[in-house]
Protein backbone atom coordinates (compact mmCIF):
# COMPACT_ATOMS: atom_id res chain seq x y z
CA UNK A 1 0.00 0.00 0.00
CA UNK A 2 1.05 3.40 -0.76
CA UNK A 3 1.94 5.77 2.52
CA UNK A 4 3.39 9.08 2.94
CA UNK A 5 5.80 10.16 5.72
CA UNK A 6 5.80 14.21 6.83
CA UNK A 7 9.20 14.05 8.68
CA UNK A 8 8.69 16.86 11.79
CA UNK A 9 5.57 17.75 12.66
CA UNK A 10 6.02 21.10 13.27
CA UNK A 11 8.36 23.14 11.60
CA UNK A 12 9.40 26.79 12.95
CA UNK A 13 11.30 29.54 10.88
CA UNK A 14 11.95 33.00 10.96
CA UNK A 15 10.49 35.52 8.50
CA UNK A 16 13.17 35.67 5.40
CA UNK A 17 14.30 32.30 6.14
CA UNK A 18 14.53 29.48 3.66
CA UNK A 19 11.19 27.20 4.16
CA UNK A 20 12.16 22.87 3.97
CA UNK A 21 9.13 20.90 4.64
CA UNK A 22 9.67 16.88 4.25
CA UNK A 23 7.92 14.47 2.51
CA UNK A 24 8.73 11.09 1.71
CA UNK A 25 6.23 8.26 -0.19
CA UNK A 26 6.39 4.77 -0.42
CA UNK A 27 5.50 3.20 -3.92
CA UNK A 28 7.05 0.62 -5.98
CA UNK A 29 6.25 3.07 -9.39
CA UNK A 30 6.47 7.05 -9.52
CA UNK A 31 3.04 8.30 -8.13
CA UNK A 32 1.37 11.64 -8.58
CA UNK A 33 2.70 13.52 -5.78
CA UNK A 34 0.81 16.88 -4.16
CA UNK A 35 1.48 19.11 -1.47
CA UNK A 36 -1.68 20.85 -0.02
CA UNK A 37 -2.14 23.75 2.82
CA UNK A 38 -4.68 24.69 5.03
CA UNK A 39 -5.04 27.67 6.59
CA UNK A 40 -6.47 28.33 9.83
CA UNK A 41 -10.57 27.87 9.84
CA UNK A 42 -10.14 27.41 5.75
CA UNK A 43 -10.50 24.02 3.61
CA UNK A 44 -7.50 22.41 1.89
CA UNK A 45 -6.26 24.21 -0.57
CA UNK A 46 -3.60 22.94 -3.49
CA UNK A 47 -0.19 24.24 -3.59
CA UNK A 48 1.49 22.34 -6.47
CA UNK A 49 1.83 18.74 -7.88
CA UNK A 50 3.91 16.26 -9.81
CA UNK A 51 2.23 14.20 -12.77
CA UNK A 52 5.21 13.03 -14.41
CA UNK A 53 6.21 15.50 -16.25
CA UNK A 54 9.05 18.44 -14.79
CA UNK A 55 10.71 17.06 -12.02
CA UNK A 56 11.14 20.58 -10.27
CA UNK A 57 7.39 22.00 -9.85
CA UNK A 58 6.72 25.18 -9.64
CA UNK A 59 2.79 26.23 -7.16
CA UNK A 60 1.70 28.80 -5.68
CA UNK A 61 2.45 31.66 -3.44
CA UNK A 62 6.68 30.90 -4.27
CA UNK A 63 6.44 27.31 -3.16
CA UNK A 64 8.18 24.58 -5.19
CA UNK A 65 8.51 20.93 -4.68
CA UNK A 66 11.53 18.55 -6.84
CA UNK A 67 10.58 15.04 -7.01
CA UNK A 68 13.47 12.88 -6.44
CA UNK A 69 12.78 9.03 -7.42
CA UNK A 70 16.20 7.74 -6.15
CA UNK A 71 14.87 8.98 -2.64
CA UNK A 72 11.65 8.83 -3.17
CA UNK A 73 11.23 12.16 -1.75
CA UNK A 74 9.05 15.32 -2.72
CA UNK A 75 10.20 18.18 -0.09
CA UNK A 76 8.60 21.15 -0.84
CA UNK A 77 10.72 24.27 -0.08
CA UNK A 78 10.01 28.02 -0.48
CA UNK A 79 13.54 30.69 -0.48
CA UNK A 80 11.89 33.07 1.66
CA UNK A 81 9.15 32.74 4.32
CA UNK A 82 6.70 35.28 4.72
CA UNK A 83 4.23 35.91 7.94
CA UNK A 84 1.25 34.60 5.83
CA UNK A 85 3.08 31.33 4.97
CA UNK A 86 2.03 30.02 8.73
CA UNK A 87 -0.39 26.84 8.11
CA UNK A 88 -0.46 23.10 8.44
CA UNK A 89 0.72 21.64 5.09
CA UNK A 90 -0.01 18.26 3.93
CA UNK A 91 1.70 16.21 0.98
CA UNK A 92 -0.27 13.30 -0.43
CA UNK A 93 -0.02 10.49 -3.10
CA UNK A 94 -2.25 8.85 -5.58
CA UNK A 95 -1.67 5.79 -7.74
CA UNK A 96 -3.98 3.83 -8.94
CA UNK A 97 -6.53 4.56 -7.22
CA UNK A 98 -8.59 7.51 -7.22
CA UNK A 99 -7.94 8.15 -3.55
CA UNK A 100 -5.36 10.83 -2.06
CA UNK A 101 -3.47 9.38 0.33
CA UNK A 102 -2.29 12.35 3.17
CA UNK A 103 0.72 12.58 5.51
CA UNK A 104 -0.04 13.77 8.86
CA UNK A 105 0.78 17.31 8.22
CA UNK A 106 3.40 19.67 9.23
CA UNK A 107 2.76 22.90 11.15
CA UNK A 108 4.68 25.77 9.70
CA UNK A 109 5.02 28.92 12.30
CA UNK A 110 6.73 31.91 11.08
CA UNK A 111 8.53 33.78 13.67
CA UNK A 112 8.97 37.44 13.36
CA UNK B 1 -21.04 29.64 -4.11
CA UNK B 2 -18.49 28.85 -6.37
CA UNK B 3 -16.87 26.63 -3.98
CA UNK B 4 -17.57 23.33 -2.09
CA UNK B 5 -19.91 23.90 0.35
CA UNK B 6 -20.39 21.80 3.75
CA UNK B 7 -22.99 22.12 6.35
CA UNK B 8 -22.68 22.15 9.09
CA UNK B 9 -20.10 24.16 10.10
CA UNK B 10 -20.24 22.51 13.26
CA UNK B 11 -22.20 19.98 14.79
CA UNK B 12 -22.58 18.99 18.63
CA UNK B 13 -24.37 15.47 19.19
CA UNK B 14 -24.50 13.43 22.07
CA UNK B 15 -23.61 9.64 22.07
CA UNK B 16 -25.70 7.36 20.70
CA UNK B 17 -27.55 10.00 18.63
CA UNK B 18 -27.77 10.03 14.44
CA UNK B 19 -26.25 12.84 12.68
CA UNK B 20 -26.39 13.56 8.89
CA UNK B 21 -23.51 15.97 7.44
CA UNK B 22 -24.33 17.10 3.98
CA UNK B 23 -22.14 18.20 1.08
CA UNK B 24 -22.67 20.49 -2.17
CA UNK B 25 -19.75 19.95 -4.86
CA UNK B 26 -19.02 22.25 -7.32
CA UNK B 27 -21.02 22.14 -10.10
CA UNK B 28 -19.99 20.03 -13.13
CA UNK B 29 -17.44 17.68 -10.17
CA UNK B 30 -18.93 14.59 -11.24
CA UNK B 31 -16.28 12.80 -8.56
CA UNK B 32 -17.14 13.74 -4.87
CA UNK B 33 -14.93 12.45 -1.91
CA UNK B 34 -15.74 12.36 1.98
CA UNK B 35 -12.35 12.41 4.78
CA UNK B 36 -12.17 12.58 8.03
CA UNK B 37 -9.35 14.70 9.57
CA UNK B 38 -8.84 13.75 13.76
CA UNK B 39 -6.81 16.46 15.62
CA UNK B 40 -3.09 16.62 14.90
CA UNK B 41 -3.70 14.39 11.76
CA UNK B 42 -3.77 13.97 8.09
CA UNK B 43 -7.01 13.36 6.43
CA UNK B 44 -8.15 10.24 6.47
CA UNK B 45 -10.34 8.34 3.48
CA UNK B 46 -13.63 7.48 3.87
CA UNK B 47 -15.39 7.32 0.02
CA UNK B 48 -15.96 8.13 -3.23
CA UNK B 49 -18.58 8.92 -5.82
CA UNK B 50 -18.24 8.83 -9.16
CA UNK B 51 -21.87 10.34 -10.27
CA UNK B 52 -24.41 8.50 -8.47
CA UNK B 53 -22.81 5.09 -7.39
CA UNK B 54 -19.80 4.50 -4.45
CA UNK B 55 -17.10 3.44 -6.71
CA UNK B 56 -14.76 3.03 -3.33
CA UNK B 57 -16.01 2.62 0.49
CA UNK B 58 -13.02 0.73 1.91
CA UNK B 59 -12.44 3.51 3.93
CA UNK B 60 -15.78 3.29 6.15
CA UNK B 61 -14.73 2.72 9.48
CA UNK B 62 -17.31 0.31 10.11
CA UNK B 63 -21.29 -0.31 9.27
CA UNK B 64 -22.25 2.67 11.86
CA UNK B 65 -21.02 4.93 8.35
CA UNK B 66 -23.28 5.33 5.48
CA UNK B 67 -23.09 7.91 2.30
CA UNK B 68 -25.67 8.58 -0.74
CA UNK B 69 -25.33 10.66 -3.71
CA UNK B 70 -28.49 10.02 -4.98
CA UNK B 71 -28.73 12.19 -7.83
CA UNK B 72 -25.18 12.47 -8.55
CA UNK B 73 -24.50 16.29 -7.02
CA UNK B 74 -24.83 16.46 -3.36
CA UNK B 75 -23.96 14.36 -1.25
CA UNK B 76 -24.64 12.88 2.56
CA UNK B 77 -22.52 11.05 5.51
CA UNK B 78 -24.85 9.41 7.74
CA UNK B 79 -23.19 8.33 11.15
CA UNK B 80 -25.60 6.24 13.44
CA UNK B 81 -25.73 5.29 16.83
CA UNK B 82 -22.36 8.27 17.10
CA UNK B 83 -19.78 7.55 19.16
CA UNK B 84 -17.23 9.69 20.78
CA UNK B 85 -14.53 8.55 18.80
CA UNK B 86 -16.66 9.88 15.96
CA UNK B 87 -15.40 13.47 17.00
CA UNK B 88 -13.84 14.71 13.86
CA UNK B 89 -13.97 17.39 11.11
CA UNK B 90 -15.51 15.45 8.32
CA UNK B 91 -14.10 17.55 4.64
CA UNK B 92 -15.90 17.02 1.31
CA UNK B 93 -13.86 17.29 -1.76
CA UNK B 94 -14.78 17.25 -5.20
CA UNK B 95 -13.34 16.96 -8.84
CA UNK B 96 -13.79 17.47 -12.69
CA UNK B 97 -14.59 14.50 -14.51
CA UNK B 98 -11.97 13.43 -16.32
CA UNK B 99 -9.28 14.47 -14.48
CA UNK B 100 -7.11 11.99 -13.20
CA UNK B 101 -4.27 13.83 -11.62
CA UNK B 102 -5.93 13.61 -8.23
CA UNK B 103 -6.39 17.34 -7.58
CA UNK B 104 -9.16 17.69 -5.27
CA UNK B 105 -11.26 20.41 -4.30
CA UNK B 106 -12.14 21.16 -0.74
CA UNK B 107 -15.01 22.43 1.66
CA UNK B 108 -14.33 23.51 4.80
CA UNK B 109 -15.33 21.12 6.59
CA UNK B 110 -18.16 20.25 9.08
CA UNK B 111 -16.70 19.59 12.65
CA UNK B 112 -18.32 16.70 14.73
CA UNK B 113 -18.50 16.80 18.10
CA UNK B 114 -20.29 13.86 19.82
CA UNK B 115 -20.58 14.35 24.02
Amino acid sequence: AQSVTQLGSHVSVSEGALVLLRCNYSSSVPPYLFWYVQYPNQGLQLLLKYTSAATLVKGINGFEAEFKKSETSFHLTKPSAHMSDAAEYFCAVKRMTQKLVFGQGTRLTINP
Amino acid sequence: GAGVSQTPSNKVTEKGKYVELRCDPISGHTALYWYRQSLGQGPEFLIYFQGTGAADDSGLPNDRFFAVRPEGSVSTLKIQRTERGDSAVYLCASSPRGDNTGELFFGEGSRLTVL
